[in-house]
């Protein structure tokens, strides 16, 4: 069974407008919840995680995303996009044995 | 602090080969975990290795095996190489007793077989 789904396979922004990217998971228990980015040829860096507490999580970057139990998501927000933010953008869920399942990303292009 | 670091970087193999990728971990970690990512995919999880035994494991064959040595350092190996092989395979490090475990990537060996 998929454990993430990130629905939109291409997103465009331009430079300074704000960005939501979707993320919804399938997981019986608390789930713990991330969000990673990677640039061309690069590995994955860390944006922000969620554990429990509060549900608007604050990130590297000025990203934030905010868990939504009744609507199993955790979407990724920036309130203003910049060209380097240009990249993909994988929501990931950590399941019982610290096994981590990804989405199939999110491939973000910044247009000035 | 030392971060993950993988070799080789590029790994070229012809199909039917055997092929072996190192990760050297975080410093203070002692666990290693794999991943496949095909192109225009997610990473896929292969098996994640603690105090040297294997952890967990995904949907991949046995052809795809590891180890991990007594400095939390790790290798994969992958048998009878296939073409479907050819992807990014990416190390990540953790440690396991915090109550919760933030992985930290390298930047991952490109595995082509031709």
């Amino acid at each position: 069974a998929q454990s993430v789904t990130q629905p939109d396979i291409h997103i465009t922004v331009s430079e300074g407008a704000s960005l939501e990217l979707r993320c919804n998971y399938s997981y019986g228990a608390t789930p713990y919840l991330f969000w990673y980015v990677q640039s061309p040829g690069q590995g994955l860096q860390l944006l922000l995680k969620y554990f429990s507490g509060d549900t608007l999580v604050q990130g590297i970057k000025g990203f934030e995303a905010e868990f939504k139990r009744s609507q199993s998501s955790f979407n990724l927000r920036k309130p203003s996009v910049h060209w380097s933010d240009a990249a993909e953008y994988f929501c990931a869920v950590r399941r019982t044995g610290n096994q981590f399942y990804f989405g199939t990303g999110t491939s973000l292009t910044v247009i000035p | 602090e030392t971060g993950v670091t993988q070799s080789p970087t590029h790994l070229i193999k012809t199909r039917g080969q055997q092929v072996t990728l190192r990760c050297s971990s975080q410093s203070g970690h002692n666990t290693v975990s794999w991943y496949q990512q095909a192109l225009g995919q997610g990473p896929q999880f292969i098996f994640q290795y603690y105090r040297e035994e294997e952890n967990g494991r995904g949907n991949f064959p046995p052809r795809f095996s590891g180890l991990q040595f007594p400095n939390y350092s790790s290798e994969l190996n992958v048998n009878a190489l296939e073409l479907d092989d050819s992807a990014l395979y990416l190390c990540a490090s953790s440690y396991r007793g915090q109550g919760y475990d933030e992985q930290y990537f390298g930047p991952g060996t490109r595995l082509t077989v031709t």
